[in-house]
């Protein structure tokens, strides 16, 4: 079956822009998780979301925002770039719960110059 | 604050060894814990995983042991392969409510297998 589509794979923004980023999860997974990966901070939760709902969030800034729709694609939306934004974003696939483990997607590369 | 830590960013072995990963975590409402496995340009894949009420977890080349007294994990690969050469991460969930919507990983340790 298909994994986790994420879109674009690389991208390069300009300081100040905002920017959308796009997942299909696995068929019939309703659970869609994002994290954000950086060289020194690891991989950090930004939000999940299920049938549409945000039902956890991150420690980040109202800048990061995320939806889901109804066919459980889910877009994350981040708003004023700063250069720190650089990173790798995660997204992740499950049937509903963290612990039975996730599909990953490769992940789109932003650069914020 | 650091709820989840791999103190070793990187370790080396030779193939036909056995790699030892380790994972310390401080949140004692942690009751699930598992292992990813990461190569470059790719997303983590899920590799194990282990429940609180288990001390052992085993499949195939890869057992992940649990201390809860401790409050530590790790990964145990017999025999290394070259292709096991990637980043691990350790990551913990809480089972119940809301935290259990995500999970909080390590830093991760680059594995290095040598042939």
């Amino acid at each position: 079956k298909a994994g986790v589509t994420q879109t674009p794979r690389y991208l390069i923004k300009t300081r100040g822009q905002q920017v959308t980023l796009s997942c299909s999860p696995i068929s019939g997974h309703r659970s869609v998780s994002w994290y954000q990966q950086t060289p020194g901070q690891g991989l950090q939760f930004l939000f999940e979301y299920f049938s549409e709902t945000q039902r956890n969030k991150g420690n980040f800034p109202g800048r990061f925002s995320g939806r889901q729709f109804s066919n459980s694609r889910s877009e994350m939306n981040v708003s004023t770039l700063e250069l720190g934004d650089s990173a790798l974003y995660l997204c992740a696939s499950s049937r509903g719960q963290a612990h039975y483990g996730y599909t990953f997607g490769s992940g789109t590369r932003l650069t914020v110059v | 604050d650091q709820q989840v830590k791999q103190n070793s960013p990187s370790l080396s072995v030779q193939e036909g060894r056995i790699s030892i990963l380790n994972c310390d975590y401080t949140n004692s409402m942690f009751d699930y814990f598992l292992w990813y496995k990461k190569y470059p340009a790719e997303g983590p894949t899920f590799l194990i995983s282990i429940s609180s009420i288990k001390d052992k977890n085993e499949d195939g080349r890869f057992t992940v042991f649990l201390n809860k007294s401790a409050k530590h994990l790790s990964l145990h690969i017999v025999p290394s392969q070259p292709g096991d050469s990637a980043v691990y991460f350790c990551a913990a969930s809480v089972g119940s409510g809301g935290s259990n919507y995500k999970l909080t990983f390590g830093k991760g340790t680059l594995l290095t297998v040598n042939p």
